[in-house]
């Protein structure tokens, strides 16, 4: 059974650069089969998409246009795991965030991370 | 980007009675790549159907989505009073894109 475990602070700073990781288990971040994302929720905008990365012989990377200048989505292979870095934050930026697997071939999130509310806020 | 308009924004519906709940889409959705997940409050969303009518493993037969190209449909026949919850459509075509979501009140 895939579990997916999220870890990080719940109050960030303006400015100030947003951390969270998602720990895997049962499952590998190195999987050749699955995509790891970042998705984000909150009244105003609902659920987007942030990044993914994802290992096809060597690793990839993309984002969401909204955020591409700000975020970096990384995996550690040593502790099978993948993180999320978003620069430069605002209050526009407070919304759950949630990692998510991506199930081969359907486009779908069939595993997520139980989310975590983070606010920005001075 | 692919926008997602689901319909109608609330269903009030009572026990045993059919749900059904509409997901347009602004562009036809490439190899019909779009899933329905249910979210009930402080839950992360669960993933219901993909591939536009595949229903995930464990999810109960009582749900069941169609449709191709632009309109797909999730329709929940016996509603039980656990299935309140928000239900969202989501595109992966291309970059994925979520629905505004409808809530089923029962």
């Amino acid at each position: 059974q895939v579990q997916l475990e999220q870890s990080g602070p719940r109050l960030v700073r303006p400015s100030q650069t947003l951390s969270l990781t998602c720990a895997i288990s049962g499952d590998s971040v190195s999987s050749n089969t699955a995509v790891w994302y970042w998705i984000r929720q909150s009244p105003s905008r609902g659920l987007v998409w942030l990044g993914r990365t994802y290992y096809r012989s060597r690793w990839l990377y993309d984002s969401a246009v909204s955020v591409s200048s700000r975020i970096s989505v990384n995996p550690d292979t040593s502790k099978n795991q993948f993180s999320l870095h978003l620069s430069s934050v605002t209050p526009e930026d407070t919304a759950v965030y949630y990692c998510a697997r991506g199930l081969a071939g359907t486009g779908a999130f069939d595993v997520w991370g139980q989310g975590t509310m983070v606010t920005v806020s001075s | 980007e692919i926008v997602l308009t689901q319909s109608p924004g609330t269903l009030s519906l009572s026990p045993g009675e059919r749900a059904t709940l509409s997901c347009r889409a602004s562009q036809s959705i490439r190899g019909n790549y779009l899933t329905w997940y249910q979210q009930k409050p402080g839950q992360a969303p669960r993933l219901l159907i993909y591939g536009a009518s595949s229903r995930a493993t464990g999810v109960p037969d009582r749900f069941s989505g169609s449709g191709s190209g632009t309109d797909f449909t999730l329709t929940i026949s016996r509603l039980e009073p656990e299935d309140s919850a928000v239900y969202y459509c989501q595109q992966h075509g291309t970059l994925p894109t979520f629905g505004q979501g409808t809530k089923v009140e029962i």
